[in-house]
């Protein structure tokens, strides 16, 4: 079945630091791949997304590219702040499968200044 | 457009009592998703509907765990006899179709 497999945390960097969270996937169809964000006390939020393989999605600085020679959609940004501290969550869809996400585990960030 | 909202917000029962909780999702969205989210993990899916229509269930709802949509618009989830493993955050997200989803805030549940 699907599944996503996600570096486990937590993640502490110093701010301005650049970041990297690992994210592999397993799929059976063709599966679209998203990065979401939790920051604390609050609900789920949508930070980026790619479609189809060697799409790049972007926000906030954050970037995500879809490879699927490695399976995998590694979430980066250059340039950490505080502000970004939060729970990262990788996730994938199929509509070939009813659509219902698959989450990876989630890789807590801690940025201090 | 209010985006997804979930009641209550946080309830706290006793072993063995019943719990509900309601989604209401956008208008317009004519899917809805149930997840369940305990400490330190992602969430996990356990049922959709498309309009009224219950499409699939994961094999993580057992029988003590129901959910409706009467009139395709808000949701139900119930569980019965709640376990103390039943504790986590119940998360609802609806989509146009298969569309991008939306989340709610989710319910926090307690089970002492």
């Amino acid at each position: 079945g699907d599944s996503v497999t996600q570096m486990e945390g937590p993640v502490t960097l110093s701010e301005e630091a650049f970041l990297t969270i690992n994210c592999t996937y397993t799929a059976t169809g063709y599966p679209s791949l998203f990065w979401y964000v939790q920051y604390p006390g609050e609900g789920l939020q949508l930070l980026l997304k790619a479609t189809k393989a060697d799409d790049k999605g972007s926000n906030k600085g954050f970037e995500a590219t879809y490879r699927k020679e490695t399976t995998s959609f590694h979430l980066e940004k250059g340039s950490v702040q505080v502000s970004d501290s939060a729970v990262y969550f990788c996730a994938l869809s199929d509509r070939n499968t009813g659509n219902q996400f698959y989450f990876g585990t989630g890789t807590s960030l801690t940025v201090i200044p | 457009d209010t985006g997804v909202s979930q009641d209550p917000r946080h309830k706290i029962t006793k072993r063995g009592q019943n719990v509900t909780f309601r989604c209401d999702p956008i208008s317009e969205h004519n899917r809805l998703y149930w997840y369940r989210q305990t400490l330190g993990q992602g969430p996990e899916f356990l049922t959709y509907f498309q309009n009224e229509a219950q499409l699939e269930k994961s094999r993580l709802l057992s029988d003590r765990f129901s959910a409706e949509r009467p009139k395709g618009s808000f949701s139900t989830l119930e569980i019965q006899r709640t376990e103390q493993g039943d504790s986590a955050m119940y998360l609802c997200a609806s989509s146009l179709g298969l569309g991008e989803q939306f989340f709610g805030p989710g319910t926090r549940l307690t089970v002492l």
